[in-house]
């Protein structure tokens, strides 16, 4: 099946600082990708999603200029958080569809994920 | 909207007997139904789908679930539980409406199987 990986698959920052979080499609290019964030035992939340060479689509609630989504290729959506704070550790995974045939068919694969602790 | 129920935050078993873990949506139009696990620290894992067809849909693993329409329900089974099993269960929905295809999930289920 298609593999999508993110790096890093966990990062530890201080507070104030920013960081990058990269999502890559391996064998197959997205056009639409997701981030997701999961805060311990707890399920997944949509954050934003990810169109390639246009502006990223966030859920209500997300701040866009906390998190910078960057679409600029068919196989790489980035998140960088921005001005971290303790409150933003958490989980965070991102998913990319494949379109299947020519309909409106896709299938979704998720990327290992990537635990962001900010102290 | 689109959503998932998993009434069950937490499921216990014994090795060798039969699970069920619990999920009912709330869709409009034809749902597209998903289950999920995931271990510690990992990313998801998918298990199984329904989009059409025979009500009982078997995936990953020995995993099924059936596809109750007029339960609105989805639960995934299976029928004899491993020490292994032991993982965060998420039964999701994809949201076709949008042009994006969201998928949304619901608040997991813990399945903790005992030897």
């Amino acid at each position: 099946g298609a593999v999508v990986s993110q790096h890093p698959s966990w990062v530890i920052c201080k507070s104030g600082t920013s960081v990058k979080i990269e999502c890559r499609s391996l064998d197959f290019q997205a056009t639409t990708m997701f981030w997701y964030r999961q805060f311990p035992k707890q399920s997944l939340m949509l954050m934003a999603t990810s169109n390639e060479g246009s502006k990223a689509t966030y859920e209500q609630g997300v701040e866009k200029d906390k998190f910078l989504i960057n679409h600029a290729s068919l196989t790489l959506s980035t998140l960088t958080v921005t001005s971290a704070h303790p409150e933003d550790s958490s989980f965070y995974i991102c998913s990319a569809n494949q379109q299947r045939g020519t309909g409106r068919s896709y299938e979704q694969y998720f990327g290992p994920g990537t635990r962001l602790t900010v102290t | 909207a689109q959503s998932v129920a998993q009434p069950e935050d937490q499921v216990n078993v014994a090795e060798g007997n039969p699970l069920t873990v619990k999920c009912t949506y709330s869709v409009s139009g034809n749902p597209y139904l998903f289950w999920y696990v995931q271990y510690p620290n990992r990313g998801l894992q998918f298990l199984l789908k329904y989009i059409t067809g025979d009500n009982l849909v078997k995936g990953s693993y020995g995993f099924e679930a059936e596809f109750n329409k007029s339960q609105t329900s989805f639960h995934l089974k299976k029928p004899s539980a491993l020490v292994s099993d032991s993982a965060l269960y998420f039964c999701a929905v994809r949201d076709i409406r949008t042009g994006g295809f969201k998928t949304i999930f619901g608040a997991g289920t813990r399945l903790f199987v005992k030897a």
